[in-house]
């Protein structure tokens, strides 16, 4: 299996800040990484396919690049909806493992 | 608008078997898509079961492919998910998916609201 891994594993931040979290996966996997935004009692929302491609209704200030085994998912001028925990998921190979998650709260 | 819904027990005895079904509305379970099941344990991660295709065909996480089997019901436009000899472990919020392709890319577009099941004697 493609081990995930997500740092930092939780983040605090403010209001109009720019934050990024950081995935790498324990093999190369193109650009096949998707991430996903998690809110307490609901489902995941996809955000970003195929590394940096924003998913239809998503805001533009969340962003994503990277390829091989290094990806990031940045989010410029944060707003108060953006406080949530963060899911990146390979889909290069089965099983699609997803990474630990990065909660980020309010500071 | 495509719209997921699970189903089921909420509480299945130790050493019992979960099933579970995800009713899908707005758009057909026909389509060239895979339907996913992923779970997560209360307060952790999420972990992918596997995926079904309109067909049939499947692919499993290895972790729990002696115990999973998933089918389709295209009369009842629902998926199913089985888990057999549950322990403690299987605790946790089942959610049902659908996956498309954007451009070579496999992606969980639409997402059920989960369910909860939790396993007790």
């Amino acid at each position: 299996d493609i081990q995930m891994t997500q740092s930092p594993s939780s983040l605090s931040a403010s209001v109009g800040d720019r934050v990024t979290i950081t995935c790498r996966a324990s093999q190369g996997i193109d650009r096949y990484l998707n991430w996903y935004q998690q809110k307490p009692g609901k489902a995941p929302k996809l955000l970003m396919y195929a590394a940096s491609s924003l998913q239809s209704g998503v805001p533009s200030r969340f962003s994503g690049s990277g390829s091989g085994t290094h990806f990031t998912l940045t989010i410029t001028s944060l707003q108060p909806e953006d406080f949530a925990t963060y899911y990146c998921q390979q889909s290069y190979s089965s099983p699609r493992t997803f990474g630990q998650g990065t909660k980020l709260d309010i500071k | 608008q495509v719209r997921l819904q699970e189903s089921g027990p909420g509480l299945v005895k130790t050493s019992g078997t979960l099933s579970l079904t995800c009713i899908v509305s707005g758009g057909s379970i026909r389509s060239n898509n895979w339907w996913s099941w992923v779970r997560q344990p209360p307060g952790k991660g999420l972990e992918w079961i596997g995926e079904i295709d309109h067909s049939g065909s499947t692919n499993y996480n290895p972790s729990l492919s002696s115990r999973v089997t998933m089918s389709v019901d295209k009369s009842k436009n629902q998926l199913s998910l089985t888990l057999t000899s549950v322990t403690a472990a299987d605790t946790a919020v089942y959610y049902c998916a659908r996956d498309l392709m954007g451009g070579n890319y496999l992606l969980s577009d639409y997402w059920g609201q989960g369910i909860l099941v939790t396993v007790s004697s």
